[in-house]
This record gives structure tokens, sequence and C-alpha cells, in this order.
């Protein structure tokens, strides 16, 4: 019974495409998060929404393009991909925004060819 | 200089050692303090949260807060080689922050 579920796990694809990456959380959360952690293991947010609204978009190319149909799922989609998208992308949720409540999924490997 | 810096190591220690994990940080406005520990092929999971100044002991681990020096540490007791992993710190406003930076993390490899 999985509390924050991300699919897929594990994305290959090509310079250029266009994939998407769902979350799911089943926690009653009302914040959700996108985070972006490279090679070094450094975990960089990239996007928050509250209660389906967006909160916080960092400094993300317009390529990336987060969506919340309702509080419970945060999706991310990627036009265009490049190379430097290669990372891990995680899903988080929490209770309000303090951090210190933060459930993260497992994690989408994406590897950009 | 980045707003979170944290040594990524990696720290190896033998067994039953007590381990020393910390960071600083530059942001005086910071009020929520994690310790998050990330095992490898997976998210990370919250350890240890502080809210400001202060010391918060769990079990084998104890989250130390010095705000004046802008420091904050995490000590595990006898270690495990279960504990085995990246641990990672992280810090956030008090008020509607939903932002949370993290530090870049710690490989810590405690051998049997």
């Amino acid at each position: 019974d999985t509390a924050v579920s991300q699919t897929p796990k594990y994305l290959v694809t090509q310079m250029g495409n266009d994939k998407s990456i769902k979350c799911e959380q089943n926690l009653g959360h009302d914040t959700m998060y996108w985070y972006k952690q490279d090679s070094k293991k450094f975990l960089k947010i990239m996007f928050s929404y509250n209660n389906k609204e967006l909160i916080i978009n960092e400094t993300v190319p317009n390529r990336f393009s987060p969506k919340s149909p309702d509080k419970a799922h945060l999706n991310l989609h990627i036009n265009s991909l490049e190379l430097g998208d290669s990372a891990v992308y995680f899903c988080a949720s929490s209770q309000g925004g303090q951090g210190y409540g933060y459930t993260f999924g497992s994690g989408t490997r994406l590897t950009v060819v | 200089q980045k707003e979170v810096e944290q040594d990524p190591g990696p720290l190896s220690v033998p067994e039953g050692a007590i381990v020393s994990l910390n960071c600083t940080y530059s942001n005086s406005a910071f009020q929520y303090f994690m310790w998050y520990r990330q095992y490898s092929r997976k998210g990370p999971e919250l350890l240890m949260y502080t809210y400001s100044s202060g010391n918060k002991e769990d079990g084998r681990f104890t989250a130390q807060v010095d705000k004046s020096s802008k420091y904050i540490s995490l000590f595990i007791r006898d270690s495990q080689p279960s504990d085995s992993a990246t641990y990672l710190c992280a810090m956030s406003l008090n008020t509607g922050g939903f932002k949370t930076i993290f530090g870049a993390g710690t490989r810590l490899f405690v051998k049997a």
C-alpha cells in the first residue's frame, strides 16, 4: 500500500521526445512536489502545488510542465527531452509546506540518449 | 555560496562507531531542520526533524541545531551496516515556505 507512487520507475528515451511521469499519494496531504536529483545526489526543487495551486516554480525550462488534476495527483510532462534532463525525478507530498513531513516516492530514473 | 553546505563524503566507519554528520547554512531565517536517509535507488525518508535550536533524540539518533553558528549535526550511536546510506540534511522557513532546501548528502558506509 504505497503512500507516494510514481510511474514509471525507469524511462529511457531519445532526445527530442516528449514524456510524462505520474505521481499519486494516498496520505491525504495537501501539498505535492517535484524534485530533481542529479548524478551527485543533489536534490533540487522544481515545483510545488498546494491544493492544486502552483506555489513554487523554480527556474525550470518551459519544457517542463506540471499538472495537478486533484490534491492526490501531480504529473510532470517534459517536452523535447535533452541529454541534460537525465536524472532521477522524485515526487513528494506533505501536509502544509514546512518540509518536516515529506514523504517521497521511489523516484523515476530518466535517461535521455 | 550554496544555501546549505554538506560534505558529500564518503565516510567509512567500523560497525559500532559513533558517526557525526554535519551541515552548515547561510539563511538565518530557516526554522525547521531535517535529516533524511536515502538508501540506494530509493526515495529519501524522513529520519528526524527539529524546530529551531536544540537537541532531539530518537533511539540511536541525535539531531542538534546551533542557530547561532548556523550549524546542524546528526549523531548515530552504535552504527550498524544497515545504516549505510546517504544522509541528507534539509531545512525550510517558518511560514509559507513550501520549499525545503536540501544539502548534497553525505554517503556513509558502516563496515561489519
